[in-house]
């Protein structure tokens, strides 16, 4: 079936505008995650939605970024007032059920963010 | 607080040489760690967790608790082996994400 999917792939943006990055889970995963990949980093947790509970926002970076999911499916991650270091590849994981160890966290391919 | 340090931003090695890609933690806990691999062009994905004891593709992966390692290791390296490799760790306590190293680039020379 298909898998995590992301838009849009690349997205250039002038400093000081705001941008939205859509993330479609896999059907029927619980979990979504949102990641960040800056040049020669690792990737950084951003936030985690576990179906209706409160999203687990503690790696946002500032209050610039603020993220929601609809219906328990499909996530945007907004950063307003966008800045020269928020320009990263973001990435988006889904997984069953959102329980750790055993259970398998699914990347998406991504979105490539340059703020000019 | 957990972290993940890989060492070595590149290893490059010939083709049939045995490959380790080095991976320590910080975790006062009990950690579950996984590799992940991403290939040229396609997307991050799981390769092998510690709790699984698990090979594939020929990698395996221990998890020393003394040494906090968890270096992941193949005997002979292959072309197609080339990619970035993560090490990652999930400390199982609050929410579920996963604490990334910085990525090791694995280069197989033919």
């Amino acid at each position: 079936g298909a898998g995590v999917s992301q838009s849009p792939s690349n997205k250039v943006t002038e400093k000081g505008k705001d941008v939205e990055l859509r993330c479609d889970p896999i059907s029927g995963h619980t979990a979504l995650y949102w990641y960040r990949q800056s040049l020669g980093q690792g990737l950084e947790f951003l936030i985690y939605f576990q179906g209706n509970s409160a999203p687990d926002k503690s790696g946002l970076p500032s209050d610039r970024f603020s993220a929601e999911r609809t219906g328990g499916s499909v996530s945007t991650l907004t950063i307003q007032r966008t800045q020269q270091e928020d320009s990263a590849v973001y990435l988006c994981a889904s997984s069953l059920m959102g329980g750790g160890h055993t259970d398998t966290q699914y990347f998406g391919p991504g979105t490539r963010l340059t703020v000019l | 607080a957990q972290r993940v340090t890989q060492p070595e931003k590149l290893l490059s090695v010939f083709k049939g040489a045995p490959v380790e890609l080095k991976c320590n933690y910080s975790y006062s806990g009990s950690p579950e760690l996984f590799w992940y691999v991403q290939y040229s062009r396609q997307r991050l994905q799981l390769l092998l967790r510690h709790i699984s004891r698990e090979s594939i593709k020929g990698f395996t992966a221990d998890l020393n608790k003394g040494e906090t390692s968890f270096h992941l290791k193949k005997p002979f390296a292959q072309e197609e082996d080339s990619a970035m490799y993560y090490c990652a760790l999930y400390s199982g306590a609050g929410s579920y994400q996963l604490t990334f190293g910085k990525g090791t680039k694995l280069s197989v020379i033919p």
